[in-house]
């Protein structure tokens, strides 16, 4: 299977900031990484695709890089609304798989 | 607008027995391979099975393979996830997830329903 890591797996970051998150792969996975925000008691939601595309919808502060094992997700000015749990997700094969998630609370 | 509305999550003991249903609107049902992706209370998130578009194929997380079964009616736009031989540790909310093909023909989730609750309990 193919590991998925997040680093780091919570960070406090104010209105305004710039907030890198990384996820990293245990093979490589071309450029097959999702990336999903997920507020408290709600679903997930789509992002980022394929490393960099912008789902419809989502904000342009948002976005993903890398390829290969690793990867980042950038929000470029951190917004009230983004205080949120961001999880990785891997499509390269099956078993799909997740990282353990990162949790951006307000500082 | 998509919508994916998860129903027959509850209280079973373990062994037992539940079938949870997915019912989708909004898109051309028979087009889209669909997923269930579940999460343990206070965890992360875990695939648990794909169905692909027709229902020819499906798909399985290890720690489900031979007790879960997947399926889906296009008649009733509706997916079926039959989970026999429950374990404490199948307890989590379980959620539809719609699910669009990467280039490697694998998967990623662009819409998700609000979940069904599962607990594993004696």
């Amino acid at each position: 299977d193919i590991q998925m890591t997040q680093s780091p797996p919570s960070l406090s970051a104010s209105v305004g900031d710039r907030v890198t998150i990384t996820c990293r792969a245990s093979q490589s996975i071309s450029w097959l990484l999702n990336w999903y925000q997920q507020k408290p008691g709600t679903a997930p939601n789509l992002l980022i695709y394929d490393a960099s595309s912008l789902q419809s919808g989502v904000p342009t502060r948002f976005s993903g890089s890398g390829s290969g094992t690793d990867f980042t997700l950038t929000i470029s000015s951190l917004q009230p609304e983004d205080f949120a749990t961001y999880y990785c997700q891997q499509s390269h094969r099956s078993p799909l798989t997740f990282g353990g998630g990162t949790k951006v609370e307000i500082k | 607008e998509v919508q994916l509305l998860e129903s027959g999550g509850g209280l079973v003991q373990p062994g037992g027995s539940l079938r949870l249903s997915c019912a989708a609107s909004g898109f051309t049902f028979s087009s889209y391979a669909m997923s269930w992706v579940r999460q343990a209370p206070g965890k992360g998130l875990e695939w648990v099975s794909t169905i692909s578009g027709s229902g020819g194929s499906t798909y399985y997380a290890d720690s489900v393979k031979g007790r879960f079964t997947l399926s889906r009616d296009i008649s009733k736009n509706t997916m079926y996830l039959q989970m026999n031989s429950l374990r404490l540790e199948d307890t989590a909310l379980y959620y539809c997830a719609k699910a669009e093909s990467s280039s490697s023909g694998w998967y990623y989730f662009d819409f998700w329903g609000q979940g069904t609750l599962v607990t594993v309990s004696s």
